[in-house]
C-alpha cells in the first residue's frame, strides 16, 4: 500500500527558529495538503497545493508559513519564526486526480517549540 | 462552508458491545464524508468514505456508516467492539465545490472496557 512519508517524526526547536517539515506524497498524487493538530484538539487544515502553487489556505496559514515542492517528490512546510503556539502535530496528506475521493495521511511530525 | 459535529467527546463500551459514534454534518452542496481513526501517537487512517454512491458504506475493521441526508448524519457503527478499537475517531467532510480540503470534527475517544 502506497504511503505518505513524513520526516522527522519529532522535532524540538527554540522559539524564533525556522523549521522545515518534510513530506514525500504518494508518487502519482496531484494534490498535497498540510494539516495540524494541537494536542487534544481537532485536526485543522492549513494549506493545499496543486500544480506547483497554493490552491487554498486557511486563516491559520499566515506569513510565517510557506510551502514548497522543491523537486518531483518532496513537499515541505516551512515555519519561519516559530512560536510556542506552533507546537502541534503536523500532518501531510495527498490525493489523486479525484481529490475528494480519498486523502492519504502521513504519520505526522510532532513539533515542540520551547 | 461545511462543518462537522461529533456528539460525545468520549464514548465507553464493553468488549463485544455495539459501537455507535455520531457525526452530523452541515453542507450547502452534496457532501463527501469520511471517518478516520487515530491510534495513540500515530497518524490518521481512513476507515471509510461516502462519495455519493451507496448510502451504506463498509470500511475496514468491521466498521460501517450510513449516510442519511434527511438527518444530515453519517454515524459510525460496529456490531461488536474489540479492545483494539480503542482510539480517537474523526469524522470529516468536504465537497467538490468551494473549499475542497477536509473539515474535521472534534473527535470522539472510544474506550473499550474488558
Amino acid at each position: 500500500e502506497p504511503e505518505v512519508t513524513q520526516t522527522p517524526s519529532h522535532q524540538v526547536t527554540q522559539m524564533g527558529q525556522e523549521v522545515i517539515l518534510r513530506c514525500v506524497p504518494i508518487s502519482n498524487h496531484l494534490y498535497f495538503y498540510w494539516y495540524r493538530q494541537i494536542l487534544g484538539q481537532k485536526v485543522e487544515f492549513l494549506v493545499s497545493f496543486y500544480n506547483n502553487e497554493i490552491s487554498e489556505k486557511s486563516e491559520i496559514f499566515d506569513d510565517q508559513f510557506s510551502v514548497e515542492r522543491p523537486d518531483g517528490s518532496n513537499f515541505t512546510l516551512k515555519i519561519r519564526s516559530t512560536k510556542l503556539e506552533d507546537s502541534a502535530m503536523y500532518f501531510c496528506a495527498s490525493t489523486g486526480r479525484e481529490e475528494t475521493y480519498g486523502y492519504t495521511f502521513g504519520s505526522g511530525t510532532r513539533l515542540t517549540v520551547v | 462552508a461545511q462543518s462537522v459535529t461529533q456528539l460525545g467527546s468520549h464514548v465507553s463500551v464493553s468488549e463485544g458491545a455495539l459501537v455507535l459514534l455520531r457525526c452530523n454534518y452541515s453542507s450547502s452542496v452534496p457532501p463527501y464524508l469520511f471517518w478516520y481513526v487515530q491510534y495513540p501517537n500515530q497518524g490518521l487512517q481512513l476507515l471509510l468514505k461516502y462519495t455519493s454512491a451507496a448510502t451504506l458504506v463498509k470500511g475496514i475493521n468491521g466498521f460501517e456508516a450510513e449516510f442519511k441526508k434527511s438527518e444530515t448524519s453519517f454515524h459510525l457503527t460496529k456490531p461488536s467492539a474489540h479492545m483494539s478499537d480503542a482510539a480517537e475517531y474523526f469524522c470529516a467532510v468536504t465537497t467538490n465545490t468551494g473549499r475542497r480540503a477536509l473539515t474535521f470534527g472534534s473527535g470522539t475517544r472510544l474506550q473499550v472496557q474488558p
